[in-house]
């Protein structure tokens, strides 16, 4: 299952909403949707798993929804430390896949 | 906790092994699985491989590297490691460890630090 993120890029400022795609090529069977966030030089951090439950430390600020072929992540007020790359990995078939990425800069 | 170890320069044709010791966790948990990313500007994130412990061991790996690819448990240390041989150019990457809940459920909860591998002579 292929994995299209959008948009590539954003730059927005403190405070802002931003709401981040991640389509599938086929539907993701039981909603078996993550999503990540990867700061410079380190590890990609689990936020989202299961295309909407939150992980343990992630702030209620992100939100996931959806489910077939279409995803979001929503960050609904965004803070200068969310600064970084968000990526969705899907596992509802036998080949775990990952989308190329969406950057979010903080003006 | 995963502590990631191993070589950062790698020679073609040669084989990449990499080490990923666990902490706060067994190796055996059934309720876990222990996988293999990496990370290229080219290729993104990509899956490599897992194994895990259901009363015994199974692993299974990417068609992208199957044959040259071999994840082992090893219980007296607590940790997992990696061997891929034959590597070449395309194979540099930064390299992880990561754990998931497992079987179906195959997100990944929690990522070793990272290894740049690089394949050059």
């Amino acid at each position: 299952i292929v994995l299209t993120q959008s948009p590539g890029t954003l730059s927005l400022s403190p405070g802002e909403r931003v709401t981040l795609s991640c389509r599938a090529s086929q539907s993701v069977s039981s909603s078996y949707l993550a999503w990540y966030q990867q700061k410079p030089g380190l590890a990609p951090r689990l936020l989202i798993y299961g295309a909407s439950s939150r992980a343990a430390d992630t702030p209620d600020r992100f939100s996931g929804r959806g489910a077939g072929t279409d995803f979001t992540l929503t960050i609904s007020r965004l803070e200068p430390e969310d600064s970084a790359v968000y990526y969705c990995q899907q596992y509802g078939s036998v080949l775990v896949t990952f989308g190329g990425g969406s950057k979010v800069e903080i003006k | 906790q995963l502590q990631q170890s191993g070589p950062g320069l790698v020679k073609p044709s040669q084989t990449l092994s990499l080490t990923c010791v666990i902490s706060g966790d067994s190796v055996s948990s059934t309720s876990v699985d222990w996988s293999w990313i990496r990370q290229s500007p080219t290729r993104g994130l990509e899956w490599l491989g897992r194994t895990y412990y259901r009363s015994k061991w199974f692993t299974d790996s990417a068609v992208s590297v199957r044959g040259r690819i071999s994840i082992n448990a090893d219980t007296s240390k607590n940790q997992v490691s990696l061997l891929l041989k034959s590597v070449t150019p395309e194979d540099t990457a930064v390299y992880y460890c990561a754990s998931g809940p497992g079987d179906n459920v195959r997100y990944f909860r929690h990522w070793g630090q990272g290894t740049l591998v690089t394949v050059s002579s």
